[in-house]
């Protein structure tokens, strides 16, 4: 059964720093990869689907990659601001979820 | 994008009743999700229930604890049977867009006293 590990648990930083949170699976058979964001208390906000046949997607200051090979999704965030600070989700095909990246940005 | 309407948003229950939660969207759709998002934790698949079949339960999970009816390609229900403090949680239903997309419904909190 497919394994999602999200790395790191929690995240803390300063605001305007670039961050990247991973999620990695143990099946190498890959296809749709799906990044959310959680606000404390509220429903899941979709941020980026990446395809099997991609390698990355781009939304403003977010950008998410795909990495078959490896069995890994990056997801990168520029110029970090307090507004990002919520739980971010990686759900593969399966439907799984990894346990998430709790990031706070501190202004 | 699917649009995906869930009933009760939020319910307080007595331990030992059951509850059933409704799952609408405004397309058709073979696949749905069942979700629980336990306190301070990730969400866990319940079950996926398609249209004209017995749903398909993950593991840890049963169906005479959490039967699902999923009568048309628009709608399903899932049932919390007996419940017990522990099932307090946000339930959630899903579906995927033909591009593999998964959108939620807001989900179903739940508590049981």
């Amino acid at each position: 059964k497919q394994e999602v590990t999200q790395i790191p648990a929690a995240l803390s930083v300063p605001e305007g720093e670039n961050l990247v949170l991973n999620c990695s699976f143990t099946d190498s058979a890959i296809y749709n990869l799906q990044w959310f964001r959680q606000d404390p208390g509220k429903g899941l906000t979709s941020l980026l689907l990446i395809q099997s046949s991609q390698r990355e997607q781009t939304s403003g200051r977010l950008n998410a990659s795909l990495d078959k090979s490896s069995g890994r999704s990056t997801l990168y965030i520029a110029a970090s601001q307090p507004g990002d600070s919520a739980t971010y989700l990686c759900v593969h095909r399966d439907m799984r979820f990894g346990a998430g990246t709790r990031l706070t940005v501190k202004p | 994008s699917a649009v995906i309407s869930q009933k009760p948003s939020r319910d307080i229950c007595q331990r030992g009743t059951s509850l059933t939660i409704q799952c609408q969207v405004d397309s058709q759709v073979t696949m749905m999700f069942w979700y629980r998002q336990q306190p301070g934790q990730s969400l866990t698949l319940i079950a996926t229930a398609n249209q004209g079949s017995e749903a398909t339960y993950e593991s840890g999970f049963v169906i005479d604890k959490f039967p699902i009816s999923r009568p048309n390609l628009t709608f399903s229900t899932l049932t919390v049977s007996n419940m017990s403090p522990e099932d307090s949680s946000i339930y959630l239903c899903s579906v995927p867009s033909p591009t593999g997309e998964l959108f939620f419904g807001e989900g179903s909190r739940l508590t049981v006293l």
